[in-house]
């Protein structure tokens, strides 16, 4: 199965600072079925991004997705506090579809 | 709208099975595949299966096969996964989702 490995597990970050989450594939995913998801605490995760760079619909301009292969990323402009949450990558290229172990995003 | 409304809490025994159910609204039920995904002590999501909700034919993560049988009902658009020979290592929050839309969880705790 692919394992996705996001990096970091936790971090913090100032209002206004940029901030980029990667995730990782142990082997290689097609961008199309590369999508990330934001979850808060008491809550089902949101599609926040998918097919690797697309929006999904409400998600702040601030937040940009990129990548391809065995490498993608999540990057928000500038940290705003509602970004708090946690970001998991999902891939669903090939069987069994897979999750990132998950970034815990705080806000400082 | 869409939305998927999934039943309430279980609490069951070890030993004893569990029926989850997943209504869908909003949209046209056989369009979209149905996946099911465990979320474990609000750590990471492991998916356990799609179901096509046209024909009934199910893909299942390995891990999950003999645990989780996924269902659909087409005349009612909702959902089912059915758990069996539970133990506490199912304690966990079930979801469905559309891929784009998630139900809102079932808890399941298994306990004594």
């Amino acid at each position: 199965q692919i394992v996705l490995t996001q990096s970091p597990a936790i971090m913090s970050a100032s209002p206004g600072e940029k901030v980029t989450l990667t995730c990782s594939a142990s082997s290689s995913v097609s961008s199309s079925y590369l999508y990330w998801y934001q979850q808060k605490p008491g809550s089902s995760p949101k599609l926040w991004i998918y097919s690797t760079s697309n929006l999904a619909s409400g998600v702040p301009a601030r937040f940009s997705g990129s990548g391809s292969g065995t490498s993608y990323s999540l990057t928000i402009s500038s940290m705003e506090a509602e970004d708090a949450a946690s970001y998991f990558c999902h891939q669903w290229s090939s069987y069994p579809f897979t999750f990132g172990s998950g970034t815990k995003l705080e806000i400082k | 709208e869409v939305q998927l409304q999934q039943s309430g809490p279980e609490l069951v025994k070890p030993g004893a099975s569990v029926k989850m159910s997943c209504k869908a609204s909003g949209y046209t039920f056989t369009d979209y595949y149905m996946k099911w995904v465990k979320q474990s002590h609000g750590k990471s999501l492991e998916w356990i299966g799609d179901i096509n909700p046209n024909n009934g034919d199910t893909f299942y993560n390995q891990k999950f096969k003999g645990k989780a049988t996924l269902t659909v009902d087409k005349s009612s658009s909702t959902a089912y996964m059915q758990l069996n020979s539970l133990t506490s290592e199912d304690s966990a929050v079930y979801y469905c989702a559309r891929g784009d839309c998630w139900g809102q969880g079932t808890t399941l705790t298994v306990s004594s």
